[in-house]
């Protein structure tokens, strides 16, 4: 049962321009979001976080757009530069005790910034 | 460099090896996690340890074996492994259990890729 959803597996876009990333997820539970970022044949990194007390954060050319009610949240990250390509995950938590230690993924999006 | 460090990088065997993967996290945290992540799939939580105490099993088949002798160090022992089992094998560490107010960043090694023939 996947709680958290990425739509695009992929997205392709001119540098200098806006990337929007997009995640869904199912279980109400999950009160705080995270971003990651993975380039090839390296970990996951982390990007940027809000909590479901707020509805946008932002963090330098990356900003984090939380939508409760709709259950989604996007990344929007202006402008693109060729360094952002990379495959972007969207995480999920509950902050409950039976929930500690268990962040829930999606399946990621691929983002191509092109010249 | 994120402080954990995974070996190998890489890994072949045939079903019927058995074999070991390594993390080692630098970082002075106290809970650590083994995920897999598959062509196309989310990554899917396998274990979590808190102290050097298993905190959650999600499922996962025997023929993986977590063990965890300290707060720095986490193996998998992998045994009789199926040709469905080739992924990529992320070991990650934080502060605290994630979810517990305290810091909910995971940091992540570079991980095992994994192939089962």
């Amino acid at each position: 049962d996947q709680q958290v959803k990425q739509n695009s597996p992929s997205l392709s876009v001119q540098e200098g321009r806006i990337s929007i990333l997009n995640c869904d997820y199912t279980n109400s539970m999950f009160d705080y979001f995270l971003w990651y970022k993975k380039y090839p044949a390296e970990g996951p990194t982390f990007l940027i976080s809000i909590s479901s007390i707020k509805d946008k954060n932002e963090d330098g050319r990356f900003t984090v757009f939380l939508n409760k009610s709709a259950k989604h949240l996007s990344l929007h990250i202006v402008p693109s530069q060729p360094g952002d390509s990379a495959v972007y995950f969207c995480a999920a938590l509950a902050m409950t005790t039976d929930s500690w230690g268990k962040l829930q993924f999606g399946a990621g999006t691929q983002v191509v910034v092109t010249p | 460099e994120t402080g954990v460090t995974q070996t190998p990088r890489h890994l072949v065997m045939g079903m019927t090896n058995k074999k070991s993967l390594k993390c080692e996290q630098h970082l002075g945290h106290n809970a650590m996690y083994w995920y897999k992540q598959s062509a196309k799939k989310p990554l899917e939580l396998m274990f979590v340890y808190n102290f050097k105490e298993q905190t959650e099993n999600n499922s996962v088949p025997s023929r993986f074996s977590p063990e965890c002798p300290n707060s720095s160090h986490l193996f998998l022992h992998l045994h009789t492994l199926q040709p469905e089992d080739s992924a990529l094998y992320l070991c990650a560490s934080s502060q605290d259990p994630v979810g517990t107010g305290a810091n909910e960043k995971l940091f992540f090694g570079s991980g095992t890729q994994l192939s089962v023939l």
